[in-house]
């Protein structure tokens, strides 16, 4: 069955500490792949999507993700965090004609 | 343009009862899907509506149930609730089959309680 990993459940960070989320996937086929964030009291939103091309994808906010198909994996990356940054992390992949499939979450806590 | 839209916002229900959820998705947008976000599983994917028929649907029982009017709006219907269906009901639209690189726009969501 497919299935997302998302290793991290609970993450704290002290703002301009570098921050790395883990993901990865079971599904051998062609796949889209996406991060979701959701900060306290709002809704789910899009951080950064990967459909083809440069592995190497730039989000909102200064997050980037790197896809990784030899090893199934597309971590979340951010150099320097802020407090803002504050809230539960999703990942999420797409096989082509098929539905989303989320993992888990990962709440990251920044204090000042 | 306004985002996608749920109601109600908040619900508190016994075991037992029925209850009915509603989505309005984006203009425009013809794929409408519906995920459970209960405390510390994430979201689990319920069901997915496009051009008003039912193209998948997720691992549970029959008594979750919606459908897809011809606006595109849509319903999630929960029948016999049990305790354990106490969740945050998301709504995501997205532009539909037609793209197969379609991102999904999520509601605010319709946090249930069942008492």
């Amino acid at each position: 069955a497919q299935s997302v990993s998302q290793h991290n459940h609970h993450v704290i960070l002290s703002e301009a500490a570098s921050l790395e989320l883990g993901c990865n996937y079971s599904y051998g086929g062609t796949v889209n792949l996406f991060w979701y964030v959701q900060y306290p009291g709002q809704h789910l939103q899009l951080l950064l999507k990967y459909f083809s091309g440069d592995p190497l994808v730039k989000g909102i906010k200064g997050f980037e993700a790197e896809f990784i198909k030899s090893k199934f994996s597309f971590n979340l990356r951010k150099p320097s965090v802020q407090w803002s940054d504050t809230a539960e992390y999703f990942c999420a992949v797409k096989p082509r004609t098929d539905k989303l499939i989320f993992g888990t979450g990962t709440r990251l806590q920044v204090f000042p | 343009e306004a985002g996608v839209t749920q109601s109600p916002t908040h619900l508190i229900k016994t075991r037992g009862q029925q209850v009915t959820l509603r989505c309005s998705p984006i203009s425009g947008h013809t794929s409408v899907y519906w995920y459970q976000q209960a405390l510390g599983l994430g979201l689990q994917f319920l069901l997915w509506y496009d051009e008003g028929e039912e193209r998948n649907r997720g691992n549970f029982p029959p008594r979750f149930s919606g459908r897809q009017f011809p606006n595109y709006s849509s319903e999630l219907n929960v029948n016999a609730l049990e305790l354990e269906d106490s969740a945050l009901y998301l709504c995501a639209s997205s532009p539909g089959l037609a793209g197969a690189n379609n991102e999904q726009f999520f509601g605010p969501g319709t946090r249930l309680t069942v008492l």
